[in-house]
Parts: C-alpha cells; sequence; structure tokens
C-alpha cells in the first residue's frame, strides 16, 4: 500500500495563476479530506468527501474547488492563486465510521507571490 | 459545531522527563472519539493515541497515556521519559463519527538533552 500520496511536494505559484493539488488514497477509503496548515492556527479544513460523487464545504473552503469522481482520487483546485493561500496543505483519508484512525498524505508547501 | 482548544502553544521537557499536554474541547455529543497526533520536522502526521468516549479507562500506548475526564471534556497526553525523537508539533482532535476530524491549533513539544 502507498497510503495516501499527493503531488507535487513543492510549488511556487503566481498571483492569478491556477493549479490542481494531486491526491490520491488505495486503502478504499470512503472519506476523503483537504486540510490547510498555517503557523500558529492548526489544520483548518477545506472541503471533504463522505464517498465519490459527495463532497462538501469545510472551514475555510473560499477560492478552492474540489471534485470526487472516484474513491481513489480528491484533486483540490486553485482558481485564482492568492499570497493568503500560501500554505502547507495536507490531503486525508479514513473509513467511514467513528474511531477510524485518519491517514494523512506527505503534505505539499505552496507559495503563492 | 465541536471546538478543539489546546491552551499551550509552546512546551519543553527535559529529556527523560514528563511532560503533559492539555486539550479541551465542546460537544453536545455523547459518543465521540479523541485522538492525538504527532508531527515531527518531517511534517508526516502520526497518530498518538486514542480514546473511545464511553470508556472509562484511559488509554496507553507504551510511554504515552491520556487523562480523558468525560464530563469536564478535557483529554490531556502525558508523555512518560521523554526522548529527543518526541520533538514534534502535538495535535488534539475530536471524532464525532459521521464529519471530519477538528483539530486544536496544535502543541509544539520540545525535549532538551
Amino acid at each position: 500500500n502507498a497510503g495516501v500520496t499527493q503531488t507535487p511536494k513543492f510549488q511556487v505559484l503566481k498571483t492569478g495563476q491556477s493549479m490542481t493539488l494531486q491526491c490520491a488514497q488505495d486503502m478504499n477509503h470512503e472519506y476523503m479530506s483537504w486540510y490547510r496548515q498555517d503557523p500558529g492556527m492548526g489544520l483548518r479544513l477545506i472541503h471533504y468527501s463522505v464517498g465519490a460523487g459527495i463532497t462538501d464545504q469545510g472551514e475555510v473552503p473560499n477560492g478552492y474547488n474540489v471534485s470526487r469522481s472516484t474513491t481513489e482520487d480528491f484533486p483540490l483546485r486553485l482558481l485564482s492563486a492568492a499570497p493568503s493561500q500560501t500554505s502547507v496543505y495536507f490531503c486525508a483519508s479514513r473509513p467511514s465510521g467513528a474511531g477510524y484512525e485518519q491517514y494523512f498524505g506527505p503534505g505539499t508547501r505552496l507559495t503563492v507571490t | 459545531a465541536q471546538t478543539v482548544t489546546q491552551s499551550q502553544p509552546e512546551m519543553s521537557v527535559q529529556e527523560a522527563e514528563t511532560v503533559t499536554l492539555s486539550c479541551t474541547y465542546d460537544t453536545s455529543e455523547n459518543n465521540y472519539y479523541l485522538f492525538w497526533y504527532k508531527q515531527p520536522p518531517s511534517r508526516q502526521m502520526i497518530l498518538v493515541i486514542r480514546q473511545e468516549a464511553y470508556k472509562q479507562q484511559n488509554a496507553t500506548e507504551n510511554r504515552f497515556s491520556v487523562n480523558f475526564q468525560k464530563a469536564a471534556k478535557s483529554f490531556s497526553l502525558k508523555i512518560s521519559d521523554s526522548q529527543l525523537g518526541d520533538t514534534a508539533m502535538y495535535f488534539c482532535a475530536f471524532d464525532p463519527g459521521n464529519t471530519p476530524l477538528v483539530f486544536g491549533k496544535g502543541t509544539r513539544l520540545s525535549v532538551i538533552a
């Protein structure tokens, strides 16, 4: 099992550019989530999905889009990058139901200039 | 909405000593789970310990144990015999079961030789 994979590991964008952060898991987990981590702010939920075809907004969804066409993949799209989106982004997955461990990808460090 | 509060942004401990990290949460749920995750400088998120709310007994994993006080909504992590490898960010997380995990802002722990 590769677990949760994310690409790229690092990215620099100019303001206004768009890009997609890729996330994939090979554990057949129903739940997938995207978080951003900023100093002093902990992990904040951007979007999440409870299964293929189902997505919902988290705490900080503005400026981001997601889709879930398959169980394995959950890409995060930045529509028009802004400096405020400079952050470390984590994708995570876990089985549905309570109490299961949530597995995280290695993170993507994004800088918007 | 559930919230998780970690009141200690930073802590330090001498090697081989014991340290306790605090976490409180707010919820109206009766059945839920609580987690502690560790994030070393590598950035990878690692599950440290898990507690089920309906279990009275505090969870223990080797040198890591929790003090779970359900009525007080408190979930502290005790690290015994601290090691240099314990240096990391520690996140407390709440799991109601049907929505994504809610994380605290984290406590940065430094273990000093």
